[in-house]
């Protein structure tokens, strides 16, 4: 167990469909980032928070949008899904702002749009 | 554009032998180097990694090499064993700002 905590680990839903995605990031970690993994591609970046505020943006569609709340649990809202939006979807968390250190992975939520 | 170039896609190495995976940046401003670990069904995990004041760092029996003239780093995985299979992340990051990953090497160690 990474301390990073994500639910649900799987969800099937149709496409045009809105989705959340919960994240628990470590105990005392103030840095939240969201990453989207495709079969045939790497570990894109979607966006970072840092203590409820955030910090920098990738390449993140406008459908999809985040935020990390007061006790640090962050949400990632996928909305209109297409069929090109399934992925595995991680969350990773590291104790400060900066990236200076390495991250904490959670075990990702496998999402399926048919 | 890709960040941080990762070779090869794939490799299989015999139990016991060495298997090295490489990895290329082109943003002199990153200074920090991690390699990541991922089996299947899990998220990626830190294996190991490197700052740019150093040329090599060693774990066991992983061992990064860090060449900063040609901005380009390595891990090297000594003895490898089939429970290393999995597939290996290469990143770069500058202090303050997201990882840059590259695009993954599925390694599969045979007995």
């Amino acid at each position: 167990d990474s301390g990073v905590t994500q639910t649900p680990k799987h969800l099937i839903t149709a496409t045009g469909q809105r989705v959340t995605l919960r994240c628990s990031p470590r105990s005392g970690d103030l840095s939240v980032y969201w990453y989207q993994q495709s079969l045939d591609q790497g570990l894109q970046f979607l966006i970072q928070y840092y203590n409820g505020e955030e910090r920098a943006k990738g390449n993140i569609l406008e459908r999809f949008s985040a935020q990390q709340f007061p006790d640090l649990h962050s949400e990632l809202n996928l909305s209109s899904l297409e069929l090109g939006d399934s992925a595995l979807y991680f969350c990773a968390s590291s104790p400060h702002g900066g990236s200076g250190y390495g991250y904490t992975f959670g075990s990702g939520t496998r999402l399926t749009v048919v | 554009q890709q960040q941080v170039k990762q070779s090869p896609q794939s490799l299989i190495v015999q139990k016991g032998g060495i298997s090295i995976i490489n990895c290329a940046y082109e943003n002199t401003a990153f200074d920090y180097f991690p390699w990541y670990q991922q089996f299947p069904g899990k998220g990626p995990a830190l294996l190991i990694a490197i700052r740019p004041d150093v040329s090599e760092k060693k774990e066991g029996r992983f061992t990064i090499s860090f060449n900063k003239s040609a901005k380009q780093f390595s891990l090297h995985i000594m003895d490898s064993q089939p429970g290393d299979s999995a597939t290996y992340f290469c990143a770069a990051s500058r202090t303050g700002n997201q990882f840059y990953f590259g695009t993954g090497t599925s390694l599969t160690v045979i007995p």
